[in-house]
């Protein structure tokens, strides 16, 4: 069973609309979970991060842990084809330390359309 | 300018060759990682180091090495031991009390 798990799309969705992506982790004591975007050709960065059950903001851009079902999410309302990318979930077991690891899932290409 | 930088951001190598990439931060981040990413495939860890003149293997190390000489540099080695060294590099690194990991802009070894 793979660490990180993630629908690899690709997900297209109409400008202005919400797009969801979803990542599952095998690890039931991961602590920290992190969603980056990685545009054709380049690196990745960092959209969010997320530590505790629930919801958290930032802009646009809302990040859901569901602990208890090893489920994270990312939402994207008002979609933009700038918004077109692969988006990447990672995990790290431990909080606060460089003694975690991350584990990335494949991606999920996301793609929104004019 | 504080960042990752890697160079080169392409590199052609022939069969049976060693080249070596080449990750600096002025970050001041203890730790520093070293992804392989393939088309279509998420980032396999490579090496990773927390401190200096120390290093880990990743998952999949056969056929590169590492070198941890200086807080900022953390030079990767991809050996001819390495069968198919072809895929975009990325250098990561974190201070010592967060997590979240940023990554240089990458570098795209082709083996000709």
């Amino acid at each position: 069973q793979k660490e990180v798990e993630q629908n690899s799309g690709p997900l297209s969705v109409p400008e202005g609309a919400i797009a969801s992506l979803n990542c599952t982790y095998s690890d039931r004591g991961s602590q920290s979970f992190f969603w980056y975007r990685q545009y054709s050709g380049k690196s990745p960065e960092l959209i969010m991060f997320i530590y505790s059950n629930g919801d958290k903001e930032d802009g646009r851009f809302t990040a859901q842990l569901n602990k208890a079902s090893q489920y994270v999410s990312l939402l994207i309302r008002d979609s933009q084809p700038s918004d077109s990318a692969t988006y990447l979930c990672a995990v790290n077991r431990s909080r606060g330390s460089t003694l975690g690891r991350l584990y990335f899932g494949r991606g999920t290409q996301l793609t929104v359309w004019p | 300018d504080g960042g990752i930088t890697q160079s080169p951001k392409y590199l052609f190598r022939k069969e049976g060759q060693n080249v070596t990439l080449s990750c600096e931060q002025n970050l001041n981040h203890d730790a520093m990682y070293w992804y392989r990413q393939d088309p279509g495939q998420g980032l396999r860890l490579i090496y990773y180091s927390q401190i200096v003149n120390d290093f880990q293997k990743g998952d999949i190390a056969e056929g590169y090495s590492v070198s941890r000489e200086k807080k900022e540099s953390f030079p990767l080695t991809v050996t001819s031991a390495q069968k198919n060294p072809t895929a975009f590099y990325l250098c990561a690194s974190n201070s010592g009390n967060a997590d979240t990991q940023y990554f240089g802009p990458g570098t795209r070894l082709t083996v000709l």
